[in-house]
């Protein structure tokens, strides 16, 4: 089945620690892309990606860093300069970017908190 | 500044009592209404995309309508398993999505 998978579905945070989420996606989209959920609050955009080795900051840019080597997958590192980094991160895949109208399809998210 | 505000924020319903969930927006160029459903712990799944103002989209016991200001997700006849946060977002000419913050709609059996 096609899909998006994040892993791991719970991570843990110490201090002066950096953490990398994964998400790969097997539906061939082009287009991959980086939330962070928090309570309450609409889903922000953290990074986004249209092709291979190319990435644009989102709104919330500071303090996570991502790549993207191949287009089956975009980590994303939460740095230690991510001050407030507890909440639910979501990755998202489109067929082509955000200019379009094509929906973006989540993956079932990694939960991050803070030791 | 592109916004979408969703409410009411949460919606107790009977079994079986019809309602609907408000979407309004502000969004330059609109290109598309996105709706979503998201239960606990979960990513958002994809419902129905719109767009343009008099277009609707149906699935099972939902059904999605669009103006020029707003959207409407109606919950007809409701089951105990409609119970999730529906969330909307509309995409324009900003590059990005913008998302509402959600409607949790629980239906009691």
């Amino acid at each position: 089945d096609g899909g998006i998978t994040q892993s791991p579905k719970y991570l843990f945070r110490k201090e002066g620690q950096n953490v990398t989420l994964s998400c790969e996606q097997n539906l061939n989209h082009d287009a991959m892309y980086w939330y962070r959920q928090d309570p309450g609050q609409g889903l922000r955009l953290i990074y986004y990606s249209q092709i291979v080795n190319d990435f644009q900051k989102g709104d919330i840019a500071e303090g996570y860093s991502v790549s993207r080597e191949k287009k089956e997958s975009f980590p994303l590192t939460v740095t230690s300069a991510q001050k407030n980094p507890t909440a639910f991160y979501l990755c998202a895949s489109s067929i082509s970017g955000p200019y379009s109208n094509q929906p973006q399809h989540f993956g079932d998210g990694t939960r991050l908190s803070i030791l | 500044e592109d916004q979408v505000t969703q409410s009411p924020e949460a919606l107790r319903l009977q079994e079986g009592e019809s309602s609907s969930l408000n979407c309004s927006y502000t969004v330059s160029g609109l290109r598309g209404l996105f709706w979503y459903r998201q239960d606990p712990g979960k990513g958002p799944e994809f419902l129905f995309t719109l767009y343009s103002a008099g277009e609707e989209k149906e699935k099972e016991r939902l059904k999605a309508t669009l103006t020029k200001k707003e959207s409407f997700l109606h919950i007809t006849a409701p089951k105990p398993e409609d119970s999730a946060t529906y969330l909307c977002a509309g995409s324009g000419s900003a590059r990005q999505l913008t998302f509402g913050s959600g409607t949790q709609l629980t239906v009691l059996p």
